[in-house]
């Protein structure tokens, strides 16, 4: 069974640009859920989305949004890139809603903002 | 929201050593996760336990829900145990998705 597949694995951009990332759940799961780390603050969640809903959403700001297709595939988008911006983000697969079951993470989108 | 505090914040032992990791949480939870993150940054699954002990191999973890801690416990360590590992909390409520510590940066030297 395939783990998490997450695209790109490396990314540079510049800042104000916007990036799309991308995350393909373990087969058979519903719920995807995105997380940020940083050296200064840690691993901080995102946003989970199950069947194609966002259930909850972490303290950042609008810039960051996702969505969540019918076969269960997700995506985040980042507008107006900043410098903080540059971190590794995470995605995590979840058969059911994230307090339920356990989650099981991609390799990363490690992404740089020059 | 809920307090994830792991201990200690670093570790170096000799292989072959044995240690715990301690993670204490502030507040009912719904599950617990403790993960191994390796040099490439992917998360590695070591446990699900919201509750109980579990064992696999040289590691085996404890939560004790009720008093809001869970240990992880490496024996006869090896390099390969090398890396951070983390506590991760699905706070009572279902709001927020995991709530990650700090990490226990754990270095086992030959």
């Amino acid at each position: 069974k395939a783990g998490v597949t997450q695209t790109p694995r490396y990314l540079i951009k510049t800042r104000g640009q916007q990036v799309t990332l991308s995350c393909s759940p373990i087969s058979g799961h519903r719920s995807v859920s995105w997380y940020q780390q940083t050296p200064g603050q840690g691993l901080q969640f995102l946003f989970e989305y199950f069947s194609e809903t966002q259930r909850n959403k972490g303290n950042f700001p609008g810039r960051f949004s996702g969505r969540q297709f019918s076969n269960s595939r997700s995506e985040m988008n980042v507008s107006t890139l900043e410098l903080g911006d540059s971190a590794l983000y995470l995605c995590a697969s979840s058969l059911d809603r994230g307090e339920n079951t356990e989650a099981f993470f991609g390799q990363g989108t490690r992404l740089t903002v020059v | 929201g809920i307090q994830v505090e792991q201990s200690p914040p670093d570790l170096i032992l000799q292989e072959g050593a044995n240690s715990t990791l301690r993670c204490n949480f502030s507040d009912s939870v719904n599950n617990l996760q403790w993960f191994h993150q390796n040099p490439w940054g992917q998360l590695i699954n070591l446990f699900y336990i919201p509750s109980g002990t579990k064992q696999n191999g040289r590691l085996s973890a404890t939560t004790v829900a009720t008093e809001r801690y869970s240990l992880l416990y490496i024996s006869s360590s090896q390099t390969t145990d090398s890396g951070v590992y983390f506590c991760a909390v699905y706070p009572g409520g279902g709001a927020d998705g995991l709530t990650f510590g700090k990490g226990t940066h754990l270095i086992i030297q030959p």
